[in-house]
C-alpha cells in the first residue's frame, strides 16, 4: 500500500471509445503526474500538476486529455485512441517543487490496450 | 532538456556478485539522483536517492556514488541476491523552472543467477 490507487488496473478499449484512468493519492502531496510507461522504452513524462494547476505537458496528443479537481485526484481522459498509445499508464505524486521530500510515489499503473 | 542515458540495458550476474549499473545526465543543474526498482508487473519503488551536495551514499547492500564534474552517477549492489532481479531506472531532476520534472533512464534488466 504506497498510498496511490490507480482505476481500472486494465482497460481494452477500441479506437473510437472514450474512457478515463483515474487516480487517487492519500499521501497529502501536492503535485501529482502521469507516466507512459512502453516496452523498451524509459518511463515518459506526460503531465505535471502542481496545486491542480498544469505545469508540464510534455508534448502530448490531444486525446490525452488530464484533468486534476483537487490535488488528491488526476485524471486522464482517452479518445480516438491508436494501438500504439497501448502501454502501461502509471500515476505518481510527491510534495512540489522546491519541498524537503523529492521523492515520488508511483500507484500500479493501469495497462491500457487499443484495439 | 536534461537527458539521461543509462548502461547496460541487461546485466546477468551470479548470486553473490556485484552489479554496477551507470548513467550519465545532461543538465548541470539537475541536483536530485534516485534509482527506481521495478519488480516485473509492479510499480516502480524508490531504493535509494542522492542530491549533488553528496558523493557517495549507502544503505546495506545498495550504494550510489555521484560524479557531478563527470555528470554521471552509478547504481552499486553488493552480494546480489535472486530478489534482486528485476529492472533498475535511474533518474534525474533539476531545481527551479516552473516544473518538477523527472526524467528517467531507459532502464536496466537485471537478473541474479542463483
Amino acid at each position: 500500500e504506497t498510498g496511490v490507487t490507480q482505476t481500472p488496473r486494465h482497460l481494452v478499449m477500441g479506437m473510437t471509445n472514450k474512457k478515463s484512468l483515474k487516480c487517487e493519492q492519500h499521501l497529502g502531496h501536492n503535485a501529482m503526474y502521469w507516466y507512459k510507461q512502453s516496452a523498451k522504452k524509459p518511463l515518459e513524462l506526460m503531465f505535471v500538476y502542481n496545486f491542480k494547476e498544469q505545469t508540464e505537458n510534455n508534448s502530448v496528443p490531444s486525446r490525452f486529455s488530464p484533468e486534476c479537481p483537487n490535488s488528491s485526484h488526476l485524471f486522464l481522459h482517452l479518445h480516438t485512441l491508436q494501438p500504439e498509445d497501448s502501454a502501461l499508464y502509471l500515476c505518481a505524486s510527491s510534495q512540489p517543487e522546491g519541498g524537503a521530500g523529492n521523492t515520488i510515489y508511483f500507484g500500479e499503473g493501469s495497462w491500457l490496450t487499443v484495439v | 532538456g536534461e537527458n539521461v542515458e543509462q548502461h547496460p540495458s541487461t546485466l546477468s550476474v551470479q548470486e553473490g556478485d556485484s552489479a554496477v549499473i551507470k548513467c550519465t545526465y545532461s543538465d548541470s543543474a539537475s541536483n536530485y539522483f534516485p534509482w527506481y526498482k521495478q519488480e516485473l508487473g509492479k510499480r516502480p519503488q524508490l531504493i535509494i536517492d542522492i542530491r549533488s551536495n553528496v558523493g557517495e551514499k549507502k544503505d546495506q547492500r545498495i550504494a550510489v556514488t555521484l560524479n557531478k564534474t563527470a555528470k554521471h552517477f552509478s547504481l552499486h549492489i553488493t552480494e546480489t541476491q535472486p530478489e534482486d532481479s528485476a529492472v533498475y531506472f535511474c533518474a534525474a531532476r533539476g531545481i527551479g523552472g516552473a516544473t518538477n520534472k523527472l526524467i528517467f533512464g531507459t532502464g536496466t534488466l537485471l537478473a541474479v543467477q542463483p
